[in-house]
C-alpha cells in the first residue's frame, strides 16, 4: 500500500531562516506534488516532479526529489510571515491511478 | 480565485440522509478532482472524472458516487452519511486526464453530519 510520511508535522521558525520539510514515500513513483492550504482556505498546486533529480523553485521554495531514496524535499529559504501555511506532499501511484498524501507541514513563520 | 465553484459551501444534515455536492470546473478544464478532508483521515483523494468517464479511483466509500455531466460540471452524491463522513469536500479541475496537469481547487464544501 502507498504510504507517504511528512516531517515535520509542526515547524515554527523565524523570519530569515531556512528550513526543510521532508516527504518520504512507501512505494516506486517518480511523480510528486506539493500543496500549499492557507488557514481555513482551499488548496494551491505548488510544485509537480516527474523524475528523479527535478528540482523546480518558486520564489523562496524549493522542491526536488530522488527517486531511489523515495525523498523529496521542501526547502525554505529566508522564511517570511507570508509563507505560513499547511504544506501538503502527495505521491501518484501510477499503477493504480491513485493519489495518497502526506499528514502535512503547519509551517509558522514568526517575526 | 481559481474559476472552480463549489456549491453548497456549508451543509449541515443529519446521519442516515443523502446529499450532492455540485463542482463546476474552470472554462475548458475536462477533468474533475474530488478530495476529502478531515480532521480523522486527512487529505484523501477519492475520484477523477475526464471529460464524462470516470479515470481514477481511489479511497472512495461505496455509499459514495459521482458523475460529470455533458456540460463537465460534476457531482459528489454521498448517501446513508455517518458521522465520519463530516469533513471538507474539495474539487479541481484541470485541462488534461492526468494528475500531473496543474489542479486547480476549489473553496470546498464543508459537511456537517449529526
Amino acid at each position: 500500500e502507498l504510504k507517504v510520511e511528512q516531517n515535520p508535522l509542526f515547524l515554527s521558525m523565524q523570519e530569515g531562516k531556512n528550513y526543510t520539510i521532508y516527504c518520504n514515500y512507501s512505494t516506486t513513483s517518480d511523480r510528486l506534488y506539493w500543496y500549499r492550504q492557507d488557514p481555513g482556505k482551499s488548496l494551491e498546486s505548488l510544485f509537480v516532479l516527474l523524475s528523479n533529480g527535478a528540482v523546480k523553485q518558486e520564489g523562496r521554495l524549493m522542491a526536488s526529489l530522488d527517486t531511489k531514496a523515495r525523498l523529496s524535499t521542501l526547502h525554505i529559504t529566508a522564511a517570511v510571515h507570508d509563507l505560513s501555511a499547511t504544506y501538503f506532499c502527495a505521491v501518484d501511484s501510477r499503477n493504480n491511478n491513485d493519489m495518497r498524501f502526506g499528514a502535512g507541514t503547519r509551517l509558522t513563520v514568526k517575526p | 480565485d481559481s474559476g472552480v465553484t463549489q456549491t453548497p459551501k456549508h451543509l449541515i444534515t443529519a446521519t442516515g440522509q443523502r446529499v450532492t455536492l455540485r463542482c463546476s470546473p474552470r472554462s475548458g478544464d475536462l477533468s474533475v478532482y474530488w478530495y476529502q478532508q478531515s480532521l480523522d483521515q486527512g487529505l484523501q483523494f477519492l475520484i477523477q472524472y475526464y471529460n464524462g468517464e470516470e479515470r481514477a479511483k481511489g479511497n472512495i466509500l461505496e455509499r459514495f458516487s459521482a458523475q460529470q455531466f455533458p456540460d463537465l460540471h460534476s457531482e459528489l452524491n454521498l448517501s446513508s452519511l455517518e458521522l465520519g463522513d463530516s469533513a471538507l469536500y474539495f474539487c479541481a479541475s484541470s485541462v488534461g486526464d492526468s494528475f500531473t496537469d496543474t489542479q486547480y481547487f476549489g473553496p470546498g464544501t464543508r459537511l456537517t453530519v449529526l
